[in-house]
């Protein structure tokens, strides 16, 4: 089946660092998501990205859609405390027709 | 509800019972979604409903693993003979319809299975 192959799988980093993570495919995909999970949480929506080349913000986080359509980055400016999670990259309009998700990323930030 | 409501939110049961899992996506979501979260893994598609109908079971893992839908709202989630290995969180997710995005994901049940 398709698959995404997210890295790194954890990192931590010093409280005010960039971070850099991304998720890549054989497969396109018409969508790339990122999404963010909280322990006990389920995943909450950050980014969503439609168009191969697309760049888009959302406060600190940026992230792109390939061009090629077969992969995407998350970028994290001036990491904080509360950035602490997984984050999750997803994609749809593969062959499966439905969200697929990488393994995700672990994120600790030392204070 | 204003969100996706999950429950139990814990589970804990003997090798060989059955177990029932709940959701109660966002009103009016047409789209229902389950997927399986394992330790240390990413999302594993189980199966999407579609009103009451569910075109598309292809991610259950075995013939214990059944689901169904009524009034096109609430879905439970039934795995019979539960094994250790089907230990997981069990997440849903609504949507308004079968696109790429607006997936609202519930907490979850994390079932234990001892």
């Amino acid at each position: 089946g398709q698959q995404l192959n997210q890295s790194p799988q954890s990192m931590f980093i010093q409280e005010g660092e960039d971070v850099s993570m991304n998720c890549t495919s054989s497969s396109i995909f018409n969508t790339w998501l990122w999404y963010k999970q909280d322990p006990g949480e389920g995943p909450v929506l950050l980014i969503a990205l439609y168009k191969a080349g697309e760049l888009t913000s959302n406060g600190r986080l940026t992230a792109q859609f390939g061009i090629t359509r077969k992969d995407s980055f998350l970028n994290i400016s001036a990491s904080i405390p509360s950035d602490v999670g997984i984050y999750f990259c997803a994609a749809f309009g593969g062959s499966q027709g439905n969200l697929i998700f990488g393994k995700g990323t672990k994120l600790s930030v030392k204070p | 509800g204003a969100g996706v409501s999950q429950s139990p939110s814990n589970k804990v049961t003997e090798k060989g019972k059955d177990v029932e899992l709940r959701c109660d996506p966002i009103s009016g979501h047409t789209a229902l979604y389950w997927y399986r979260q394992s330790l240390g893994q990413g999302l594993e598609f189980l199966i999407y409903f579609q009103g009451n109908s569910a075109p598309d079971k292809s991610g259950l893992p075995s013939d214990r693993f059944s689901a169904e839908r009524t009034g096109g709202s609430v879905s439970t989630l039934t795995i019979q003979r539960t094994q250790q290995e089907d230990s997981a969180v069990y997440l849903c997710a609504s949507s308004l319809i079968r696109t790429g995005n607006g997936y609202t994901f519930g907490s979850g049940t994390r079932l234990t299975v001892v």
